[in-house]
């Protein structure tokens, strides 16, 4: 059964609009991570909470923001979306101590028209 | 840095067949290695994992993997595959000497099984 939960499970938007994505695991964790998959299923990190506290944000253009007001809740938000920015957008939690054990919510799939 | 490399982007088995799914990772010591596999419309769920030890393990659905260290490889196998099987594997690594363990994942094999 699934314990990584996201919202929406689709989106479709246009240019230049904000959009946010949520999620919410229950598994108990410590740790919160946010995914990008392209078209080819290529996976990137993009960023890493411990206990609401950023630990990896890699390069991603900095109209993209996660919001994290728990340890259980990361959210996404991206301002001013681009069509490169149309994707599946994955959330995963693991332990921080066992960071390499994701367990994987079903995504969020962004079209950008 | 690490890298993994899934020189086959699709395989096509027949139900009941055998399968390898071939993966090749690039890290200067030993590393964790993992199989996750993305069922259509789901998420990623962790196959198989390896740390140490005895470099066959066994994982969910009658998955295991054999980690060849001169070979730099830890490919998947299967004695004999069902349509469920059919869904996106990827290979994964991470070091083991940094404090946060980044996974880096490889480009994913989607396998298909028909009948």
């Amino acid at each position: 059964e699934t314990a990584v939960f996201q919202t929406p499970n689709y989106h479709v938007t246009q240019v230049g609009n904000e959009v946010s994505f949520n999620c919410k695991q229950t598994l108990g964790h410590d740790t919160m991570y946010w995914y990008k998959q392209d078209s080819k299923k290529l996976l990137k990190i993009m960023f890493s909470y411990n206990n609401k506290q950023l630990i990896v944000n890699e390069t991603v253009p900095r109209r993209f923001s996660p919001q994290s007001s728990d340890k259980a809740h990361l959210n996404l938000r991206i301002k001013s979306v681009e069509p490169e920015d149309s994707a599946v957008y994955l959330c995963a939690s693991s332990y921080y101590r066992s960071q390499n054990t994701l367990y994987f919510g079903a995504g969020t799939r962004l079209s950008v028209l | 840095a690490q890298s993994v490399t899934q020189p086959d982007a699709r395989v096509t088995v027949s139900e009941g067949a055998s399968l390898q799914l071939r993966c090749k990772y690039s890290y200067s010591g030993t590393p964790y290695l993992f199989w996750y596999v993305q069922y259509p419309r789901q998420g990623l769920q962790l196959l198989l994992k390896y740390y140490s030890g005895d470099p066959v393990v066994q994982g969910v659905n009658g998955f295991e993997a054999e980690f060849i260290k001169s070979n730099s490889s830890f490919h998947l196998r299967k004695a004999s595959v069902h349509w469920s099987d059919s869904a996106v594997y990827f290979c994964a690594v991470s070091p083991t000497s940094s404090s946060f363990s980044k996974l880096v994942f490889g480009q994913g094999t989607s396998l298909s099984v028909v009948p």
